[in-house]
This record gives structure tokens, sequence and C-alpha cells, in this order.
């Protein structure tokens, strides 16, 4: 079964909408981050959370908001797309945040702007 | 700021062939190092990872990579590839004891497995 979900897995959106992208994880971890992977950029970590409170945030734009409703939830709401938003969305958790604790990824989600 | 740089875009050998994948790091101290593989439509998966102690650690499916402070390396390396090694391959650094809790990724190498 998997042990972190992120849905949809694809996603197609018009310039200028509004996605939620989300994540739940089944591992029992107390830290979540979103990272995102584009053709022109290597992986690039956005954000991170723990016990459900923003630790780190590496995203410039406040386009991009995380939402934790729950502990082993971290959606990512994005408005305002641009097709330069076009990219595939990873949801990570770890067990916590500090040492050296792997982080386990999800399978993503691939986004289109158009 | 810490940077990864894996200096080969891509990588082919042969089946049964030896493997270094390179990895080098600009930090100041000592990080945690990692490695991750992502096979085609999937998330990354940890290999290994390097915090402290032997700087040889071993990974899964017979791969091992070697910290050596003085270069800021953490080279990647299996004996021998099979073609089901066809992957992308992440070094990843994060700091130690310095509340920075940000994980950088190297751009990656795509190795491919030839017969």
């Amino acid at each position: 079964d998997p042990k972190i979900i992120q849905k949809p897995k694809y996603l197609v959106a018009v310039t200028g909408s509004e996605k939620i992208l989300i994540c739940e994880q089944y591992l029992g971890h107390n830290a979540m981050y979103w990272y995102r992977q584009s053709a022109k950029k290597p992986l690039e970590f956005m954000f991170s959370y723990s016990y459900q409170k923003l630790m780190d945030n590496q995203t410039a734009s406040s386009r991009f908001q995380p939402q934790s409703s729950k502990k082993n939830h971290l959606d990512l709401q994005i408005t305002a797309l641009k097709p330069d938003d076009s990219a595939t969305y990873f949801c990570a958790s770890s067990q916590d945040r500090g040492g050296p604790d792997t982080q386990y990824f999800g399978p993503g989600t691939r986004l289109l702007v158009l | 700021a810490q940077s990864v740089t894996q200096p080969d875009a891509r990588v082919t050998v042969s089946e049964g062939a030896s493997l270094q994948l390179r990895c080098k790091y600009s930090y100041s101290g000592t990080p945690y190092l990692f490695w991750y593989v992502q096979y085609p439509r999937q998330g990354l998966q940890l290999l290994l990872k390097y915090y402290s102690g032997d700087p040889v650690v071993q990974g899964v499916n017979g791969f091992e990579a070697e910290f050596i402070k003085s270069n800021s390396s953490f080279h990647l390396r299996k004996a021998s590839v099979h073609w089901s090694d066809s992957a992308v391959y992440f070094c990843a650094v994060r700091p130690v004891n310095t509340g920075n809790y940000k994980y950088v990724f190297g751009a990656g190498t795509r190795l491919k497995v030839i017969a």
C-alpha cells in the first residue's frame, strides 16, 4: 500500500486559475515537505512543516500556500497559475525535521499550466 | 549557502560494468549526505545516507558511497550494474546543527545501462 498519497496524479490548469494539490502520509511522521521538479531546474525545496507548523519557506511567491488540516496532511494551494508553474510537485515526509532522518517521497503530481 | 554539483548529466554503462556517479558539495562544515534514485514516473527513493562514522556507507541494491571530506565529495559506486539500475540519481546535502533544515539536491545524473 502506498505510504504517501498525492492527488491528483496529473493536473491540467489554465493560466490564472487556482488548484490544490493533495498530500497524505501514513508513515506516522511529524515533518512534511513540498518540492518542485521542472525540466529547467533540479529538485527544488519549497516548504517544510513540523507538527503542522510552517518551519521553512523557500518559495518567493505568496501564490504558493501550504495547508495542513491534519498532522498527516499537507496540501499545496497554488493561485493565479502561470505556465512557469508547470512542474512535478513532490510531497515528502520524515520522522522529524531535525537529524539525518530519511525523507520519503510521494509519487508526485504533474501539473501543466496552459 | 550549500550547493551540490553532479557534473555528469548523463552516464551510459554496459550491464555488468562498474559504476561511479560523482557528487561534490559546497558547505563549510560536514553536512548530512544522501543519494536518492528516481525511476520513471515515481518519487525519489533513498539509496543511502551518511551522517557520521565510517566514511564508506552501504546502501540498497549493492550501492555504496564514500565521503571524502578533504575533497568535499560523496561519489556513488556500484561494482556491477544491472539494466534495472537505469534511473536518475540525485545527491543531496543538509546542514548539521545549524537550524537550517533545508535539503539541497544536485541536478541529477541520468544513468542508462545497456546490454
